[in-house]
C-alpha cells in the first residue's frame, strides 16, 4: 500500500493481558515515530526510530511498554499487563528522513485499544 | 523543554467567516512549528510548517499562519471557513538540532456553521 499501515484497527482486550500493535511505514521512509492519542490530551509521544535504532523513547510511560523494529520496517510496539489507562488511539507515523526542515510526518490511522 | 499550547479545544465558526486557531510555543531558541489536521475518520496531515524561511506560511486548503517570535506563537487563519473544513487541528514543534521528537499540543475541534 501506499500509505502506513497499522494493525489492528481496533482491540479490545482485558486488564492484565499483553497486547502488540504493529506498523507497517511507507516503503523506504527510514524514521518512524509512535504516538498515544487520548481524549482531551493530545498526541502524546512514546517513541522514535531511525533505522532500527531508537534514539529517543522518553515516551514511553513505563516499563510496561516496549517497542521495536526490524529491517529498518516494521515495528510493534508491545504494552505489557494491560491497565485501564493505556486505553487510547496509538497512531504511528513514518517520514523519509533526510533534511530536518523538509521532514514530513506520514500517519496511518492507528489503533484503538480498549482495555476492559 | 519544548512545548505547544492551543486555546480553545473547540471552535465554531460560520460558513464563510473567518477562522483563527490559536498556538503558542515554548522554547528556549526558535523551533519549527507545525500544524496538522486530521479529518474525521482519517490520519493526521499536514497543513503547513515553519522552518525559519518566510514567517508567513501558506498550506493548503486556502489555510495559513504566522510566526511571531514577539509572541511565540503560530496562529493558524483562513479568511472564509468552508464545511469541509471541519476537523481537528493540532499543533506541533520540534527542535531545529538534536532529537527529531515532535510535540503536539492538545488540538481544536474546528465545527463549521451552515
Amino acid at each position: 500500500g501506499a500509505g502506513v499501515s497499522q494493525s489492528p484497527s481496533n482491540k479490545v482486550t482485558e486488564k492484565g493481558k499483553d497486547v502488540e500493535l504493529r506498523c507497517d511505514p511507507i516503503s523506504g521512509h527510514t524514521a518512524l515515530y509512535w504516538y498515544r492519542q487520548s481524549l482531551g490530551q493530545g498526541l502524546e509521544f512514546l517513541i522514535y526510530f531511525q533505522g532500527n535504532s531508537a534514539p529517543d523513547k522518553s515516551g514511553l510511560p513505563s516499563d510496561r511498554f516496549s517497542a521495536e523494529r526490524t529491517g529498518g520496517s516494521v515495528s510493534t510496539l508491545t504494552i505489557q499487563r494491560t491497565q485501564q489507562e493505556d486505553s487510547a488511539v496509538y497512531l504511528c507515523a513514518s517520514s523519509l528522513r533526510g533534511d530536518r526542515a523538509n521532514e514530513k510526518l506520514f500517519f496511518g490511522s492507528g489503533t484503538q485499544l480498549s482495555v476492559l | 523543554a519544548q512545548s505547544v499550547t492551543q486555546l480553545g479545544s473547540h471552535v465554531s465558526v460560520s460558513e464563510g467567516a473567518l477562522v483563527l486557531l490559536r498556538c503558542n510555543y515554548s522554547s528556549s531558541v526558535p523551533p519549527y512549528l507545525f500544524w496538522y489536521v486530521q479529518y474525521p475518520n482519517q490520519g493526521l496531515q499536514l497543513l503547513l510548517k515553519y522552518t525559519s524561511a518566510a514567517t508567513l506560511v501558506k498550506g493548503i486548503n486556502g489555510f495559513e499562519a504566522e510566526f511571531k517570535k514577539s509572541e511565540t506563537s503560530f496562529h493558524l487563519t483562513k479568511p472564509s471557513a468552508h464545511m469541509s473544513d471541519a476537523a481537528e487541528y493540532f499543533c506541533a514543534v520540534s527542535a531545529t538540532s538534536g532529537t527529531y521528537k515532535y510535540i503536539f499540543g492538545t488540538g481544536t475541534r474546528l465545527k463549521v456553521l451552515a
